[in-house]
């Protein structure tokens, strides 16, 4: 079946500028995870949603950053008034349930460039 | 709160040979431990993974990881390296607060491997 899939795969986009980023998980997953990985690290948990709802958004580094999954499926990170320091790699990952038992299935990322 | 180290940042292997790769982890109670592969341009894919029960774990493309508490590790391991297993190696720890779960991964084990 059809994996997670992450759009776009490449974003260019100038400082101060908004970027939405969008997420599709596995069909059924009801909790869905982003994270952000900079150059030469780990990916670093941003939020977690728990069907429509955002169970932990403790990640988000700044009230600039936004997320939203309204019907419970596709999800979008939102970021406004971008920096440089916001240039990454942005996963998106899901699972059948929430918590350790199940596995997170991770999407190719979107690469955020900001100039 | 949580912690993963990985103390190897590059590992240069020829092919055939064996391979170990690093984790440490830091975590009050007994925790989901995972390894996961990044390909360039790829998303992360689950090796393996430890949840409770025998502390060698076997996973996918050959590998294997020990559990081991008395030294807070989780290494992998493969008894013969194939050229193709060159890429990103992440080590990660699940932790469950109440309802909320997140992944914390290391900063990563980069693998060469040579003919």
């Amino acid at each position: 079946g059809a994996g997670v899939s992450q759009t776009p795969s490449n974003k260019v986009t100038e400082k101060g500028k908004y970027v939405e980023l969008r997420c599709d998980p596995i069909s059924g997953h009801t909790a869905l995870y982003w994270y952000r990985q900079s150059l030469g690290q780990g990916p670093e948990f941003l939020i977690y949603f728990q069907g429509t709802g955002a169970a932990d958004d403790s990640g988000l580094p700044n009230d600039r950053f936004f997320a939203v999954r309204p019907e419970g499926s596709v999800s979008t990170l939102k970021i406004q008034r971008t920096e440089r320091g916001d240039s990454a790699v942005y996963l998106c990952a899901s699972s059948l349930g929430g918590g350790g038992a199940s596995t997170q299935y991770f999407g190719p990322g979107t690469r955020l460039t900001v100039l | 709160a949580q912690s993963v180290t990985q103390p190897d940042i590059h590992i240069t292997v020829s092919e055939g040979a064996s391979l170990e790769l690093r984790c440490n982890y830091s975590y009050g109670a007994t925790p989901y431990l995972f390894w996961y592969v990044q390909s360039p341009g790829q998303g992360l894919q689950l090796l393996l993974k430890y949840f409770s029960g025998d502390t060698l774990v076997q996973g996918i493309k050959g590998f294997e990881a020990e559990f081991k508490r008395s030294q807070s590790s989780f290494n992998l391991r493969k008894p013969s390296v194939h050229w193709s297993d060159a890429a990103e190696y992440f080590c990660a720890v699940g932790a469950q607060l109440g309802s909320n779960y997140k992944l914390t991964f290391g900063k990563g084990t980069l693998l060469t491997v040579n003919p």
